[in-house]
């Protein structure tokens, strides 16, 4: 089914250590973006990108590296996970101008 | 990036219609006024999407006056299943280069109630 594939769903991490959030689309969409959610909030935009091999930081940057080296991936890495990582994040993509993002399940991150 | 203002909650019952008023004073020309609904432990789903005027489809209405600083989600005769929280976003993306990112409010949450 064609959508926006996160993967892992839940993942518990220790303060320090690294790990990667994948997630994957099969749209074709040039637009893709990682978003953070804390409890009773709404999103903050973390990093998103235009198109392959090119990103920027959004709001809440620190801490998130992301690359995007072909359309379908958009990986999210946390180099040195902390306590203030523990979040839900959600990958979103779209087409261009004037279409919608289509969203993730979301991975939910806790770090201890 | 254009902030929106939206009312924190609002509780509605069964079968009536739903009117959820969203402020975005700052907007840009080339803004575009997009409507999303999120339940609990799911990601954002887009429900509907305009620049002017109105804009309908199967599941809601979307009123924007003339001057664009304010529209309206219209969902008419709601169900327990569409208490949400709803958020209203301002932006564009661009064709190329650098784009103008979505920037998500805290949203309403909306309660259905029997």
């Amino acid at each position: 089914n064609a959508g926006v594939t996160q993967t892992p769903k839940f993942q518990v991490l220790k303060t320090g250590q690294s790990m990667t959030l994948q997630c994957a689309q099969d749209m074709n969409h040039e637009y893709m973006s990682w978003y953070r959610q804390d409890p009773g909030m709404g999103l903050r935009l973390i990093h998103y990108s235009v198109g392959a091999g090119i990103t920027d930081q959004g709001e809440v940057p620190n801490g998130y590296n992301v690359s995007r080296s072909t359309t379908e991936d958009f990986p999210l890495r946390l180099l040195s996970a902390a306590p203030s990582q523990t979040s839900v994040y959600f990958c979103a993509s779209s087409y261009s101008k004037g279409v919608g993002y289509t969203f993730g399940s979301g991975t939910r991150l806790t770090v201890v | 990036l254009a902030k929106t203002t939206q009312p924190i909650s609002m509780d509605s019952y069964e079968g009536q219609e739903v009117n959820i008023t969203c402020s975005h004073n700052n907007i840009a020309t080339n803004d575009y006024i997009t409507w999303y609904q999120q339940f609990p432990s799911q990601g954002p789903r887009f429900i509907i999407q305009g620049y002017k005027t109105k804009v309908t489809n199967e599941v809601a209405s979307l009123f924007i006056p003339a001057d664009r600083k304010s529209s309206t989600l219209s969902l008419p005769r709601v169900s327990l299943s569409d208490t949400a929280v709803y958020y209203c976003l301002v932006g564009v993306h661009h064709s190329s280069g650098s784009a103008r990112q979505l920037t998500f409010g805290s949203g309403t949450q909306l309660t259905v109630l029997p």
